[in-house]
């Protein structure tokens, strides 16, 4: 397997435009995180899916992020319209939903540059 | 509530010798697993070592071992003969069944290895 699969890799757009991530899964997990991860905050996780339904997505920071999961094999994270301070790494994950030696797989994640 | 807690931001450690990363977590679940990332400076999330909470003996991968204390809710992470390459960010997570397996991340731990 080719593993967690995110695209863009980096992605730079103005204040206003419309950015979406895409992330493609590995084949079989059924448990999918996106991640934000800039120096001030850290890692944060914003939303995550169980069989493709959105299960938590407290972490999401307001309206303007919106994230699907149509399929098993691909999600969406969107941000609409973007502003300066959305300006980090997005990583996508997958997984087993299980509590054993199940690790999460993360993608090499969106740099995300809004300027 | 912070349910990951990384109390070291930054930690030095001279090559060949060993260090200890202090992860403590928050859950009053029965059923949790426990896992550690490694982040170097090209990005990418590493999985490292998994911990669950029914497992009697602490967990070895190579070098790195993981000293779980379940009363004292601890998970830290020991990394010996530390190598130029360890140097990197080091995440403490943890996942509950009752939360539907969602996957907390810690603040992170910087490790810079001294030749």
């Amino acid at each position: 397997d080719a593993g967690v699969i995110q695209s863009p890799r980096h992605e730079v757009t103005e204040m206003g435009q419309e950015v979406t991530l895409r992330c493609k899964p590995i084949s079989g997990h059924n448990s999918l995180f996106w991640y934000r991860q800039t120096m001030m905050r850290g890692l944060e996780l914003l939303i995550y899916f169980n069989n493709n339904v959105p299960i938590d997505d407290s972490g999401m920071p307001e309206d303007r992020f919106s994230a699907k999961m149509p399929n098993a094999s691909f999600s969406t994270l969107k941000i609409q319209p973007s502003e300066p301070r959305d300006s980090a790494v997005y990583f996508c994950a997958s997984s087993l939903p299980s509590l054993e030696e199940t690790e999460a797989f993360f993608g090499q994640g969106t740099r995300l540059t809004v300027v | 509530a912070q349910k990951i807690t990384q109390t070291q931001p930054g930690m030095f450690v001279q090559e060949k010798e060993a260090v200890t990363l202090d992860c403590t977590y928050d859950t009053s679940d029965q059923s949790y697993g426990l896992f550690w990332y490694k982040q170097p400076s090209s990005g990418e999330m590493i999985f490292l070592i998994y911990q669950g909470s029914y497992d009697e003996q602490n967990a070895t991968e190579g070098r790195y071992s993981l000293n779980f204390q379940k009363a004292r809710k601890s998970a830290n992470l020991v990394i010996s003969a530390s190598q130029l390459g360890d140097s990197a960010m080091y995440f403490c997570a943890m996942r509950e069944g009752s939360n539907d397996y969602k996957l907390s991340f810690g603040a992170g731990t910087t490790v810079t290895v001294r030749a």
